[in-house]
Formats: structure tokens, sequence, C-alpha cells
């Protein structure tokens, strides 16, 4: 089973900083199966980011996604009193692991 | 627009059983498997099980199978997650989840959540 690591747990930033979380999967996975979802408290995650890099439909574009192998990252350019939340990755690993997801990161205001 | 309301959470006695449906509108429900994830209090997120989208294959996750039942009801675009021998350890809001594939198998991730109901196992 793959497991999939965040880090850090918790990214105290200022409005306009840059964000960068990192997810480390256990053994290398394919970039088409790692996506990212952003949570605030009480609501439902929100697809941000599938295959790795694509933007969901109307993420805007100061969120992006990168990485391969077991080594992702979610780069939030500038951020917006509105990113402040919970953010996930998740890989889809088929018959053998099914759907993971990481621990989060908890991106909070400094 | 997509929207997916579950029901049927509440609080309930540890073995004892529950229902959850989940009630979807805003897309074409018969073309799209569904998922179960659920998130215990202050935790992170649970895959829990995968129903396609004639409901002819379902997946479960280790920790539920045996014990609980994802069906789907085509016609009222509905899925339930039947939830039985509950254990405290299941206690959870559990979300309804769109797939992006038909098949059970293939949606390597979830465009659209429910905001999930409470399950709150007790004595």
């Amino acid at each position: 089973e793959i497991v999939l690591t965040q880090s850090p747990g918790t990214l105290s930033l200022s409005p306009g900083e840059r964000a960068t979380l990192s997810c480390r999967a256990s053994q290398s996975v394919s970039s088409s199966y790692l996506s990212w979802y952003q949570q605030k408290p009480g609501q439902a995650p929100r697809l941000l980011i599938w295959g790795a890099s694509t933007r969901a439909t109307g993420i805007p574009d100061r969120f992006s996604g990168s990485g391969s192998g077991t080594d992702f990252t979610l780069t939030i350019s500038r951020l917006e009193p509105e990113d402040f939340a919970l953010y996930y990755c998740q890989h889809y690993g088929g018959s053998l692991s099914l759907w993971t997801f990481g621990q989060g990161t908890k991106v909070e205001i400094k | 627009q997509v929207q997916l309301v579950e029901s049927g959470g509440g609080a309930v006695q540890p073995g004892r059983s529950l229902r959850l449906s989940c009630a979807a509108s805003g897309f074409t429900f018969s073309s799209f498997a569904i998922h179960w994830v659920r998130q215990a209090p202050g935790k992170g997120l649970e895959w829990v099980a995968v129903i396609s989208f004639d409901g002819s294959t379902k997946y479960y996750a280790d920790s539920v199978k045996g014990r609980f039942t994802i069906s789907r009801d085509n016609s009222k675009n509905t899925v339930f997650l039947q939830m039985n021998s509950l254990r405290d350890e299941d206690t959870a809001v559990y979300h309804c989840v769109k797939g992006v594939v038909a098949a059970a198998m293939g949606g390597s991730y979830f465009d659209y959540w429910g905001q999930g109901t409470l399950v709150a196992v007790s004595s």
C-alpha cells in the first residue's frame, strides 16, 4: 500500500506570501494519479489539481501543482484570505491500493 | 449544478446498523461511479467504498469490508451505504463523492463532494 506523507503539518504565512506544500509517496507513483484538495472548516473538500498539475474547473491560476516519482508539490503563488485552509493530496493506486490520502497540511494565517 | 446530499446519519450504539443515502442531481447520475469517503473528527480523509455506474462492481476499504454494503438506484439518482456491525472507529462524517468515470476502477480523482452526514458510534 502506498503511503502519502504531507509536510509541513502546519504552514503559518501571511496573505500575499507564497505557500509550498509537499506530498511524498512511499514509492514511485504515476503523476497522472496524484490530486490535491482544499477543505475549509465545516465544508466538503474541493478538487484543486488532478494529474499532478492540471487545475480543476474554476480554480485560480495562483494554484499550481508539480512533481513526479515520489515528490509532489502544491504551490499557492500569492495567498489570498480565502486560501487559508486544509490541503490534502490523494493518490489512486488501482486495484492494489485503491484511493489513499495524505494526512493534510494546514495553511494558517501568521 | 452538481449536488450530492447525504442523509441518514445519527447516533448509534456499537454493533448496530445504519443506512446512509445520497441524493444526486445536476449530472447524468447513471453514467458515473459514486464513492463514499469518511472523515473522523479532527482527522484526515479515508476512502470507504465505490460503486460502478450500473451497480455491477463494488470495492471496499479493508476497514469496512464484510460490514458495509454500497448500492445504488439509478431510477432515483440515489446511492446507499448500509453499515452493519458498527464500531467506535466508524465514527466520522461520511461524504458522498462523484467519480469521474463510469467504472468503479479507473477514476483517479473525485470532482464533486457532498457536505456529509455525521455517524457517531458510542455506547
